[in-house]
């Protein structure tokens, strides 16, 4: 079945750093997700991406659905404490049709002061 | 806006007793799902659902059931609760055509 693999699994980082982070899958996607959960609450669903090489923006989130179709990226410009919290990535469904997303591990993000 | 709603963002059951969790979207999506989250385990797919009173087990179904009578609410039941059912759950709908899942807050369920 299908398997993402995110990385990387926790990142400290300095308030104003600059954040990137990744997803590798065992086979091709034709669509990636990234979504970001804070404490406590539901996953948010930040970005998508249907097209191989897109690169689609959100404020200062920036995301591209890599050329291979087996990885996609996401990027954080100027990093401030409310971006911390789990990133995770999702691409389609396993089974396709009605089944759930694949979904990676998450990446936890850690801002110090 | 879309809007998943879990009826409970914290519970605390006692081992043995029925739990009902609720879940109602109003966005009319077909599929709805049920998750659950664990420390270093990520989300864990337990039922979904394609249509009113259909179900399909996930990749942990056991010790849940699921109920779909109306096409807006999606409820998972513990039907003896345990405590290694502690955790965080998580409702999620999306349409047949797109990709995109939306959640619910979710809803942490202590068992003691």
């Amino acid at each position: 079945g299908q398997q993402l693999n995110q990385s990387p699994q926790s990142m400290f980082i300095q308030e104003g750093e600059d954040v990137s982070m990744n997803c590798t899958s065992s086979s091709i996607f034709n669509t990636w997700l990234w979504y970001k959960q804070d404490p406590g609450e539901g996953p948010v669903l930040l970005i998508a991406l249907y097209k191989a090489g897109e690169l689609t923006s959100n404020g200062r989130l920036t995301a591209q659905f890599g050329i291979t179709r087996k990885d996609s990226f996401l990027n954080i410009s100027a990093s401030i404490p409310s971006d911390v919290g789990i990133y995770f990535c999702a691409g389609p469904p396993r089974g396709g049709g009605a089944d759930g997303l694949t979904f990676g591990k998450g990446t936890h993000l850690i801002i110090q002061p | 806006d879309v809007k998943v709603t879990q009826s409970s963002r914290y519970l605390v059951k006692r081992t043995g007793e029925k739990v009902f969790l609720e879940c109602v979207q109003d966005m009319d999506h077909e599929n709805m799902f049920w998750y659950r989250q664990d420390p270093g385990l990520g989300l864990r797919l337990i039922y979904f659902s394609y249509d009113v009173k259909m179900k399909e087990k996930g990749d942990i179904p056991e010790g849940y059931s699921v109920s779909r009578e109306k096409k807006e609410r999606f409820s998972l039941i513990l039907e003896s609760a345990s405590t290694n059912q502690t955790s965080m759950y998580l409702c999620a709908s999306r349409t047949s055509r797109n990709t995109e899942a939306f959640f619910g807050q979710g809803t942490r369920l202590t068992v003691v």
